[in-house]
């Protein structure tokens, strides 16, 4: 059972685009992340939100705790976002679930 | 960037022979995770450590152990390296200012054992 569930698991997109990237959770939490992994690169922290939406540039996140879902939202896509998008939950006792991750590809 | 820094970060060795990785961070934040990372599979939590002397088991805790003698320094060894323990290593950091929940990932070990 996993406490985190993305979709989709892969995305090719042509530069420009604008792309969702949609996380799911089944746990109670503090706040969700989302983090960027460049292929072989280490892990970079994008947004920690608990409700509502925040925006940095072109990338936007969004999470209904309601309906326990977050999404990501890259505008005006460009092939330098082409990486591995994750979503994490911070639980109880600052522990963190995560999900497998989304691998973007942006095609110039 | 938070100063995150793991040695060493890429190490070949042989089953069954000892190995200890190191997360050393400046950040004087509380927490401390190991986690692994493989394909198919999300980030998955090895141990933690929630202060000094204090740790505790994470999900895939079997053949690993941790030690944290000091806030800057936290290690993973394992006793016995398997093959199924070939995998990237992620030391993160949490419990910054006001104990936010805000995790920061090292650079990352990549542990091959034949």
């Amino acid at each position: 059972k996993n406490e985190v569930e993305q979709s989709p698991q892969n995305l090719t997109a042509q530069e420009g685009e604008f792309i969702t990237i949609n996380c799911s959770y089944s746990v109670g939490i503090s706040a969700l992340h989302w983090l960027q992994q460049h292929p072989g690169g280490g892990i970079v922290s994008l947004f920690m939100l608990s409700s509502g939406k925040k925006k940095h540039g072109r990338l936007i996140a969004t999470i209904n705790i309601q309906e326990k879902h977050s999404s990501l939202h890259i505008t005006a896509s460009h092939p330098r976002d082409s990486a591995v998008y994750i979503c994490a939950v911070g639980g109880t006792g600052n522990q963190f679930y995560f999900g497998t991750g989304t691998s973007l590809t942006v095609i110039p | 960037d938070a100063g995150i820094t793991q040695s060493p970060r890429h190490k070949v060795t042989e089953t069954g022979t000892p190995v200890t990785l190191r997360c050393h961070q400046t950040e004087n934040h509380r927490y401390m995770y190991w986690y692994r990372q493989d394909p198919g599979h999300g980030l998955r939590l090895i141990h933690y450590s929630y202060g000094v002397k204090d740790t505790d088991k994470g999900e895939v805790s079997d053949g690993y152990s941790v030690s944290r003698s000091k806030t800057e320094d936290f290690l993973l060894t394992l006793e016995s390296a398997t093959s199924s323990q070939t995998s990237v290593y992620f030391c993160a950091i949490s419990g910054g200012a006001g104990e936010s929940n805000e995790q920061f990932f090292g650079p990352g070990t990549r542990l091959t054992v034949l």
